[in-house]
């Protein structure tokens, strides 16, 4: 079946540190979603990429997805404490319907 | 004020109990879906409704089952069958694909 894998699984970075998340699919998607979890909180939708190579920002974030759509990143340019959680890429399969493939997480922590 | 609400928070059960976990939304949304998270693992998938009167398995429905007899509800069943119930359950409903997620409720099976 298919699958996402993300790394890094954990990553702790000092306040102002760069951070990058890269996620895998053993399948190509037809498009990719991003969310974030907080501590004990709910997975919240950041974005979604859908074109072949798209790049896309959000203040600090900026998502790519690669040419082949079968490998997606997120990176966030000078972390701050409010970026702490864990970071969750979602893909769907050509033909999966409605069936989003979550990635396995990374959780990254901002030390001040 | 829109949202999806699920309840309870916390939740606990001894052994060989079925336990049904609510999840409601005044979101007008056709899809919803229920999730399991275990403790530092990803989102998997138990069951989805595309609409009203229907619904799929997911990739671990086993010992679970559902019902969507209503647009804005879909109740999640908790059988005496699923080997290792224990979990953070969450409830989302979608629009194009964006999903919606509610606060989620911990199981615990003692």
């Amino acid at each position: 079946g298919q699958q996402v894998m993300q790394i890094p699984q954990y990553q702790h970075v000092q306040e102002g540190e760069d951070f990058t998340t890269y996620c895998n699919s053993s399948t190509t998607l037809s498009n990719i979603q991003w969310y974030k979890q907080r501590p004990g909180g709910h997975p919240v939708f950041l974005i979604q990429l859908v074109k072949s190579g798209e790049v896309k920002k959000q203040k600090r974030l900026t998502f790519q997805f690669g040419e082949a759509k079968k490998n997606s990143s997120l990176h966030i340019t000078a972390t701050q404490t409010t970026d702490v959680g864990t970071y969750f890429c979602a893909g769907f399969r050509p033909g999966g319907g409605n069936k989003l493939t979550f990635g396995t997480g990374t959780q990254l922590k901002v030390e001040l | 004020d829109g949202g999806i609400t699920q309840s309870p928070k916390y939740l606990f059960r001894k052994e060989g109990q079925n336990v049904t976990l609510s999840c409601e939304q005044n979101l007008n949304h056709d899809a919803m879906y229920w999730y399991r998270q275990d403790p530092g693992q990803g989102l998997r998938l138990i069951y989805y409704s595309q609409i009203v009167n229907d619904f799929q398995k997911g990739d671990i429905a086993e010992g679970y089952s559902v019902s969507r007899e209503k647009k804005e509800s879909f109740p999640l069943t908790v059988t005496s069958a699923q080997k290792n119930p224990t979990a953070f359950y969450l409830c989302a409903s979608s629009i194009r694909g964006e999903k919606f997620f509610g606060p989620g409720t911990r199981l615990t099976v003692l």
